[in-house]
């Protein structure tokens, strides 16, 4: 496509329940990202897929949360047992093989709310 | 770690006013530096960037100078206009890692 594409745009849901967030990345792009703004706050960063390494995962802040990459493309962020907490927009961005100078693009995000 | 500072916000200039934003960075090798810009309401935009010491990224009037010596990523900007609202991320990207943010710093531009 276009852009990153990331779905859905918004989405409530009860505390306690599991969520999945998708995102379609820039067509031939091996590098994607997950990032989280929580409201007022800065870009903390989740995970990283780049080609066929295994994942960064450094960023994920508890085992409730999870993200996969199926055939280098399309990945989908889940987290389990959600807080209130767990509110914020979750993005997703993505870049052309690896270099650093590489721009990388962002979704428009899905906004999480926890109820 | 790779790490990014940024002055903290909120910013309140006056139309016309001359924009500096204050970035440094503590990073292990030689990383790409990176603005970017979310609007009200909008996604985040690259709005420049540097690649290697001494390069100047430059884009809508802003500009900023990859400086080695200072580790330091200034974005300016000559004369503020109202649109350029907005809140402003400094980022580093060393090769083969992560894209790391600063923590943002909002821009408000009163007529």
């Amino acid at each position: 496509g276009a852009g990153v594409s990331q779905s859905p745009s918004n989405k409530v849901t009860e505390k306690g329940k599991d969520v999945e967030l998708r995102c379609d990345p820039i067509s031939g792009h091996t590098a994607l990202y997950w990032y989280r703004q929580s409201l007022g706050q800065g870009l903390e960063f989740l995970i990283y897929f780049q080609g066929n390494s295994a994942p960064d995962k450094s960023g994920l802040p508890s085992d409730r949360f999870s993200a996969e990459r199926t055939g280098g493309s399309v990945s989908t962020l889940t987290i389990q047992r959600t807080q209130q907490e767990d509110s914020a927009v979750y993005l997703c961005a993505s870049s052309s093989p690896d270099s650093s100078g590489n721009t990388i693009y962002f979704g428009e995000g899905s906004w999480l709310t926890v109820v | 770690g790779d790490s990014v500072t940024q002055m903290e916000g909120p910013v309140t200039l006056s139309e016309e006013a001359f924009l500096t934003i204050n970035c440094t960075y503590t990073a292990t090798g030689y990383p790409s530096l990176f603005w970017y810009v979310q609007y009200p309401g909008e996604g985040l935009q690259l709005l420049l960037k540097a690649t290697k010491a001494d390069d100047k990224g430059s884009n809508k009037g802003f500009e900023a100078t990859y400086r080695k010596e200072t580790t330091s990523f200034h974005l300016e900007k000559g004369s503020v206009q109202v649109s350029d609202s907005a809140v402003y991320f400094c980022a580093l990207r060393s090769p083969g890692g992560k894209l790391i943010f600063g923590q943002g710093t909002e821009l408000s531009v009163k007529p």
